[in-house]
C-alpha cells in the first residue's frame, strides 16, 4: 500500500494565482481530510468527507477555498486567488468510516508545502 | 470548540532518560489518538485509546487514557535520538471528528 499520496510536494506561487492540490487517498478508506498546519495555528481541519460527500466545511477559512472529492480515490483542494497567509503546509488525510465512537486514527499524506509570495 | 492542551510545548533531554508528556482537555473524548510527526512529513499514528482508564504499551512508549476520557499522558522509557519528533494528540467527538493539540516537540540528544 502506498499510502496516502499527496501531490505536488511543494508549490511557490505568486499572490492572486490559483493552486490545485491533489490527494489520493488509501483504498477502501472512505473518510478524506484536508488539515493546514503552521507554527501560529497547528493543525486545523478544512473540511472532510465521508462517501465522497463534503460533511463539515466548517473549518474552510473563506470561499477562495473550495474542496472535491469526484470519487473515492481523488481529492482536490483550490485556492483562487491565493494570498500570503494561505502559506502553510496542507495535509490530507484517510480513515475507515468515521462514525460515532469509532474513529480510530487517520493516515496522513507527506504533505504539500506552499508558499504564496 | 473541543480544545487539547499539551505540555510541555519544547522538552530537550539526554538519551536514556525518560519523560512524560500531557494532553488536557475540559472536554469529553470517545477516543484519543497519539501521533509522531518527523520534519517534512505528516502525522504518523501510534495509537488509539478508547475507554476510560486504558493503558496501552508500545514498546519504550505507555499510553493512559484518563479515567474521564478527558486526558492523557504519554510516557517514554530510556528516550533514544530516534524518538525525536513533534508528538500530537488529537480527541475524537461523538461524530468522529478529531481535534489536534498544539504538541510537544521533544528532542533527545545522544
Amino acid at each position: 500500500d502506498a499510502g496516502v499520496i499527496q501531490s505536488p510536494r511543494h508549490e511557490v506561487t505568486e499572490m492572486g494565482q490559483e493552486v490545485t492540490l491533489r490527494c489520493k487517498p488509501i483504498s477502501g478508506h472512505n473518510s478524506l481530510f484536508w488539515y493546514r498546519q503552521t507554527m501560529m495555528r497547528g493543525l486545523e481541519l478544512l473540511i472532510y468527507f465521508n462517501n465522497n460527500v463534503p460533511i463539515d466545511d466548517s473549518g474552510m477559512p473563506e470561499d477562495r477555498f473550495s474542496a472535491k472529492m469526484p470519487n473515492a480515490s481523488f481529492s482536490t483542494l483550490k485556492i483562487q486567488p491565493s494570498e500570503p497567509r494561505d502559506s502553510a503546509v496542507y495535509f490530507c488525510a484517510s480513515s475507515t468510516e468515521v462514525r460515532q465512537s469509532s474513529n480510530y486514527g487517520y493516515t496522513f499524506g507527506s504533505g504539500t508545502r506552499l508558499t504564496v509570495v | 470548540t473541543q480544545l487539547l492542551e499539551q505540555s510541555p510545548q519544547f522538552l530537550s533531554i539526554q538519551e536514556g532518560e525518560n519523560l512524560t508528556v500531557y494532553c488536557n482537555s475540559s472536554s469529553v473524548f470517545s477516543s484519543l489518538q497519539w501521533y509522531r510527526q518527523e520534519p517534512g512529513e505528516g502525522p504518523v499514528l501510534l495509537v488509539t485509546v478508547v475507554t476510560g482508564g486504558e493503558v496501552k504499551k508500545l514498546k519504550r512508549l505507555t499510553f493512559q487514557f484518563g479515567d474521564a476520557r478527558k486526558d492523557s499522558s504519554l510516557h517514554i522509557t530510556a528516550a533514544q535520538p530516534g524518538d525525536t519528533g513533534l508528538y500530537l494528540c488529537a480527541g475524537a467527538n461523538n461524530a468522529g471528528k478529531s481535534t489536534f493539540g498544539d504538541g510537544t516537540t521533544l528532542t533527545v540528544k545522544p
